[in-house]
This record gives structure tokens, sequence and C-alpha cells, in this order.
């Protein structure tokens, strides 16, 4: 079965500094990745998606970057950060068969002060 | 309108009591999920569903694809199944994007 590992599990960071989040994947090849956010009252967003190493899919405009350089590695970034992204991030999993689950990363909660 | 939304936002229960957490969507779907997120982030896959129902222990989950609805039930509650519960849909056609909604967040009281 699939195993997500994501950290760090919370980041206190201030605004302008960079971001580096890094989510691994074990027991699967070439899954489909995903990060989303949850903000404040509010459910969990798609921020990127990939679906192999090097590809890079962004679902809205952001202040951070996303990128895959090893298949099972998924990592988010940003060079400065801005308050509007603290939040839950949370990393995902899913094999590229319709009928397979997703599994899910233990989660980062970001603030930014 | 969000394109998923859930009710109730909040619950209290009794311990033992039956549960319900409703889901409606709106757009076309190739699956709903049902999620479990604890205090601490973390996040469960508890059932993905495209027709039907799923039972596991007690926990059940309904879909009416006609309807764009689905139900978690939950019976013979207990205080360590409070958690916030999330319904997400996949898209038809997507590359598996999920769209969440917000949340139920349930709290059971011994």
């Amino acid at each position: 079965s699939q195993t997500i590992h994501q950290w760090p599990a919370t980041l206190v960071q201030p605004v302008g500094s960079p971001l580096s989040l890094e989510c691994t994947v074990e027991g699967t090849s070439n899954p489909n990745l995903y990060w989303y956010r949850q903000a404040a009252g509010r459910g969990l967003q798609l921020l990127f998606y990939s679906v192999g190493i090097g590809q890079i899919s962004s679902e809205v405009p952001q202040n951070l970057s996303a990128s895959r350089p090893q298949d099972r590695q998924f990592i988010l970034s940003s060079k400065k950060l801005l308050l509007s992204d603290s939040g839950f991030y949370l990393c995902a999993s899913k094999q590229g068969a319709a009928n397979y689950g997703y599994t899910f990363g233990s989660g980062t909660r970001l603030t930014v002060v | 309108k969000n394109e998923v939304e859930q009710s109730p936002q909040n619950l209290t229960a009794q311990e033992g009591e039956f549960i319900t957490i409703n889901c409606s969507y709106s757009v076309g779907i190739s699956a709903l999920h049902w999620l479990q997120q604890h205090p601490g982030g973390g996040i469960v896959s508890l059932f993905m569903l495209s027709s039907g129902k799923k039972k596991h222990g007690r926990l059940i989950a309904t879909i009416n694809i006609q309807e764009k609805h689905s139900s978690l039930h939950i019976t013979a509650s207990h205080p360590r199944d409070s958690a916030v519960y999330i319904c997400a849909v996949r898209r038809g056609g997507s590359q598996g994007n999920l769209i969440f909604g917000k949340g139920t967040k349930l709290s059971v009281k011994p």
C-alpha cells in the first residue's frame, strides 16, 4: 500500500522568506501527485497536480510553484511568502487507474507572520 | 455556490447515537470520496463510491447519482469518531483532481 511522507508538520515563517515543502511517496510508481491547500474556514483547494516527472499543472494563480524532480517526490515552493499563504498544505497521491483511491500525507500547517 | 456542499457544518452527538452527514454536488463526477480529518490535520480515506452503498464497520456510505447526493452514516457513535468528515468528488474526465466540501465537524460526547 502507498505511504506519503510529508514534512514539516508545522512551520512558522516570516513574510518575504522562501518556502520549501516536500512530499515523498512509497509503495507505488508513477502516481498522480497533488498539492492542496486549506485556508481558514474553507475547504481544501487544489494548487498543483503532476502526472509524471517534470510535468506540473497549476489550478490557480498564486505565489507558489511546484516541482517533481523524481517520480515519487513532489515539492511545493515559494520565493517570497505572503501572509495569505498561511494555511494547511496537503500532499496526495493516486494511482492512475480510476478504481484506485487516494493516499494523503499528514499535512503541513504553515503560518506566515 | 460551492460545487460540493456538506451539511451540517457542525454536529454534536451523544455516544451511541446514529449520525448522518450529507453531501450534495453540482458537477458530473466519476467518483465521490468520504474522508476523515483528525485534529492534527492528517486525512484518512474512508470510502470511494461511484454508485450504491458501501459499509465498513460502523460506517456506511451511500450515493444517489441521479440526485447528486451522498450520505455518510455512523452507527453507535463513539467519542473516537470525533473528527472532521469531508466529502470530495472527482470530476469526470479530470486527472483525478478532487473538489472538496468544507467538511462537517463531528463531536461525540461520552
